[in-house]
């Protein structure tokens, strides 16, 4: 069974500060690891993927299979920043267009 | 491109009646998943369409059902509404990973069900 477990619920980051997001992962497989983040009163949306290995708005994550993990980081915290996180896990298969969501994060930035 | 349009954004209903919901998903895109948002349970997996059939179904009971039309659009049902489906149903749709896509899900905007 796939599971993702954020284990913060909660999270306050002053402005400037770093921010780090936990997420972890179990699946035996081969998963493709999703950073989705809620805005107020916005749709959910993706904000990063593993493949891609991209930064978007400062955002990086890392997948560690040997930790089973994939938190996001970003070195410097701004305002607008400050939403509800999703990790979520897929299995890479065809045909198979699961996602599998943490419980979320909601981060607070401090000014 | 329009986004994921879901219908009616807000629903009231009381316990024993039925529900049905509606999503168009973005043009081109075949694969329309149904997710539920609760404040306990998070975001839970209720099934996949691709071609209108189901192709993934997560953990809930027989009373939530769901199809797919030929133009991609596709409707979940709730039958026998209890106190505990009050959520926020969410659409997602996503390219057929066949053609190079990856399981990038685009969300619509949610329906808010509450149920009395």
């Amino acid at each position: 069974a796939q599971r993702v477990t954020q284990p913060e619920k909660l999270l306050s980051v002053f402005k400037g500060a770093p921010v780090e997001l936990k997420c972890n992962y179990s699946y035996s497989g081969s998963p493709e690891l999703f950073w989705y983040v809620q805005y107020s009163r916005q749709r959910l949306q993706l904000l990063l993927r593993h493949i891609s290995r991209e930064s978007i708005k400062g955002f990086t994550a890392d997948l560690n299979k040997g930790e089973t993990s994939f938190h996001l980081k970003k070195p410097f915290a701004q305002e607008e920043d400050s939403a509800m996180y999703y990790c979520a896990l897929s299995n890479r298969n065809f045909g198979n267009e699961k996602l599998t969501f943490g419980t979320g994060t909601r981060l607070t930035i401090i000014p | 491109k329009a986004g994921v349009t879901q219908t009616p954004r807000y629903l009231i209903k009381t316990r024993g009646q039925q529900v049905t919901l509606s999503c168009s998903p973005i043009s081109g895109h075949r694969s329309v998943s149904w997710y539920q948002q609760t404040p306990g349970q998070g975001l839970q997996f209720l099934f996949e369409y691709f071609s209108e059939t189901q192709r993934n179904k997560g953990n809930f009971p027989g009373r939530f059902s769901g199809r797919q039309f030929s133009n991609s659009r596709s409707e979940m049902n709730v039958s026998t509404l209890e106190l505990g489906d009050s959520a926020l149903y969410l659409c997602a749709s996503s390219l057929e990973r066949g053609r190079g896509g990856y399981n990038e899900q685009f969300f619509g905007p949610g329906t808010r069900l509450t149920v009395l």
